[in-house]
């Protein structure tokens, strides 16, 4: 079974709006660790966000934010006034603490496109 | 540039052929992540070292794969007998033992084309 699922292979906003990615995941641990990465066309992959299982408020970095429901293993991110600048590849990745590993695993990933 | 580096950008060979790529994290990071990225996928785990010790191999890494880190700190990673199925964009990143969440910073990786 996928333990991340992105079930959006691509998403179109206009520039200025607030744009939703969606992001599942499968663990049957208690502690665990939730990322966004961004991945512009050069290929580099940027950290946008973390939110940890228990963690009781939502993540904000900026005009990222992580709407986290742990009931539903949902953590979508959401962009607050996109800029053509977001317009980039996005992964959702979870990171368990079972057995100590630090390896996170990625999604299948999201294409955002920011129109003016 | 105090970021993660690898080297080189761009690699094409020809099928069978070795290839090397190295890898220097952050200075004060002592693990370091290897992963393989294809066309409309996310990052693939690799392997991962804590120091100069190699902690975790995937199951992707065939005997062909072979990754060190000598000192601790800059990496390779060896290809040997290069197929066309190798051929994908190869990340590296490095995270610091301490901290909140240790994330993992990444390169801007190798991008290997097998002919």
């Amino acid at each position: 079974a996928q333990k991340i699922t992105q079930t959006q292979p691509g998403m179109f906003v206009q520039e200025k709006e607030a744009v939703t990615l969606d992001c599942t995941y499968d663990t049957s641990d208690q502690s665990y660790g939730l990322f966004w990465y961004k991945q512009p066309s050069s290929g580099e992959m940027i950290f946008l966000i973390y939110q940890g299982s228990y963690d009781e408020q939502n993540a904000t970095e900026g005009r990222y934010s992580l709407n986290f429901q742990k009931a539903r293993k949902s953590a979508n991110l959401v962009i607050s006034a996109s800029q053509l600048g977001d317009s980039a590849m996005y992964f959702c990745a979870m990171r368990e603490a079972s057995g100590g590993s630090y390896i996170p695993t990625f999604g299948r990933g999201t294409s955002l496109i920011v129109h003016p | 540039d105090t970021g993660v580096s690898q080297d080189p950008r761009h690699k094409i060979t020809k099928r069978g052929q070795n290839v090397t790529f190295r890898c220097d994290p952050i200075s004060e990071h002592n693990r370091l992540y290897w992963y393989r990225q294809t066309l409309g996928q996310g990052p693939e785990f690799l392997t991962y070292f804590q120091n100069e010790a190699q902690l975790e191999k995937s199951r992707l890494l065939s005997d062909r794969f072979s990754a060190e880190r000598p000192k601790g700190s800059f990496s390779t990673l060896e290809i040997q007998r290069t197929e066309q199925g190798d051929s994908a964009m190869y990340l590296c990143a490095s995270s610091p033992q301490t901290g909140h969440h240790n994330e993992q910073f990444f390169g801007p990786g190798t991008r290997l084309t097998v002919l």
